[in-house]
């Protein structure tokens, strides 16, 4: 079964400062991976999508993720975080021959604060 | 662009009353998906469709139902709403390529 994993619930960085938010997911397949951001009494949107095409994927607002296989991660990056960037973020799996199209599994999500 | 949109934004039930959430889509997607959201355990699938006419369970289908009696629509059911069941829910579509699901703005149920 599918399962993704963020590593740290909350993550505080300063204005400027590089963002890492961390996901690791385990999967029988080869996966979908996405990165989602949900801003305060919004719903999701999605930031980043690999899909077996790059590792490296660049997405909106200056964010960009890296599919390492061998450690089975996807760890979301941003060289200089902004105020806006205040957000829950969201990684998630997806099986591209489950047949049930996009039947997204999450994880628990980030909270990422951004402080001057 | 409307998208998907999602009725009620939020509401307050009693336990033991019948609700319906209301989910439309305007984008012709094939399948679409009904989320809970609760602190710390991300979101969780409830049911999905892959086309009109077919549903299937997700990872928390107990206490709730739905339909797709046609594209555009995918309205969940709670028969008799329970405490546990309170918990923000999202609705969301995706194309038959399957790379995006879109989601809406959700929908805030208390049960009390």
């Amino acid at each position: 079964a599918q399962s993704v994993t963020q590593l740290g619930s909350h993550v505080s960085v300063s204005e400027g400062a590089l963002v890492l938010l961390r996901c690791n997911y385990s999967s029988s397949v080869p996966p979908y991976l996405f990165w989602y951001v949900q801003y305060p009494n919004q719903g999701l949107q999605l930031l980043l999508k690999y899909t077996s095409a790059a590792t490296l994927v660049k997405g909106i607002n200056g964010f960009e993720a890296e599919f390492k296989k061998s450690e089975t991660s996807f760890h979301l990056t941003k060289p200089s975080a902004h105020m806006s960037d205040a957000a829950e973020y969201f990684c998630a799996v997806s099986d591209p021959f489950s047949g049930g199209y996009n039947k997204l599994i999450f994880g628990a999500g980030t909270r990422l604060a951004v402080h001057p | 662009i409307a998208g998907i949109t999602q009725a009620p934004t939020s509401q307050i039930l009693a336990a033991g009353r019948r609700m319906t959430l209301r989910c439309t889509q305007d984008m012709r997607h094939n399948a679409m998906y009904w989320y809970r959201q609760d602190l710390g355990l991300g979101l969780r699938l409830i049911h999905y469709s892959n086309t009109a006419g077919t549903t299937g369970k997700g990872e928390v289908p107990d206490g709730y139902s739905v339909s797709r009696a046609n594209t555009d629509d995918f309205p969940l059911t709670l028969a008799s709403a329970v405490p546990s069941q309170t918990s923000v829910y999202f609705c969301a579509s995706s194309d038959e390529q399957n790379t995006e699901a879109f989601f809406g703005q959700g929908t805030r149920l208390t049960v009390v």
